[in-house]
């Protein structure tokens, strides 16, 4: 019964290194959801995905950030050439394609 | 400007008193939902209200969406540590945009034992 999976739970990276973050989502939900979490900003939406699509990424940086979900795997979000403030908690939720969406424990990401 | 206004920002409450926390907007919301989220953890979803005036019970917790549907409430009756914790409400990104979702900043609850 296992819930949401995100791995690594910490991640630190220095400056222009690559950070991906992964997501394995619930049993059966083929809905995957990021959101970063910014002590002032609170959570915010970045991306939504099916399998093999990207379905909106309208909360997305347009630069550097990309995100995945292939037909097998987990669900990864990569950010390239990393620089202080992208520091923050990474959520991943899923769901079966309503409202209901259930979150992972978090990627906390430090960048040095 | 924050779609959704959380207040208080802060509380901090000895174990035993009642709380009653506020997620404000002025605009109108096909349903909004309320998360309790842990340090360290992500948010976990307690109730979705739908209908305006509608009132949810959760043990202690106690939900209420505005007539108006433009506001909404979160009661708690003899808070326990257990209940510390950051609280968020959320609403709907739009029209059927399923798990796209806005949230407020949250409120910071502290219970002492």
């Amino acid at each position: 019964n296992a819930g949401v999976m995100q791995n690594p739970r910490h991640l630190v990276r220095r400056r222009g290194q690559e950070a991906r973050l992964r997501c394995s989502p619930m049993k059966g939900h083929s809905h995957v959801y990021w959101y970063r979490q910014l002590p002032e900003e609170g959570l915010k939406f970045m991306v939504y995905l099916q399998k093999e699509n990207i379905i909106d990424e309208s909360g997305m940086p347009k630069e550097r950030f990309s995100a995945e979900f292939p037909k097998e795997g987990p669900s990864i979000l990569r950010i390239q050439q990393v620089v202080r403030g992208d520091s923050a908690a990474y959520f991943c939720a899923s769901s079966l394609g309503g409202e209901k969406l259930f979150f992972g424990s978090g990627t906390q990401l430090s960048v040095l | 400007t924050q779609l959704l206004e959380q207040s208080p920002q802060f509380l901090s409450i000895q174990e035993g008193e009642n709380l009653t926390v506020y997620c404000n907007s002025s605009s109108v919301f096909s349903s909004l939902q309320w998360y309790r989220q842990e340090p360290g953890e992500g948010p976990v979803l307690l109730v979705t209200v739908v209908t305006g005036g509608e009132v949810k019970k959760l043990k202690r917790l106690t939900f209420q969406f505005g007539d108006a549907r433009k506001d909404s409430s979160l009661h708690i009756t003899a808070a326990q540590p257990g209940d510390t914790g950051l609280y968020l409400c959320a609403v709907p990104k739009g029209h059927n945009q399923g798990g796209k979702l806005i949230f407020g900043q949250g409120t910071e609850l502290s219970v002492k034992p």
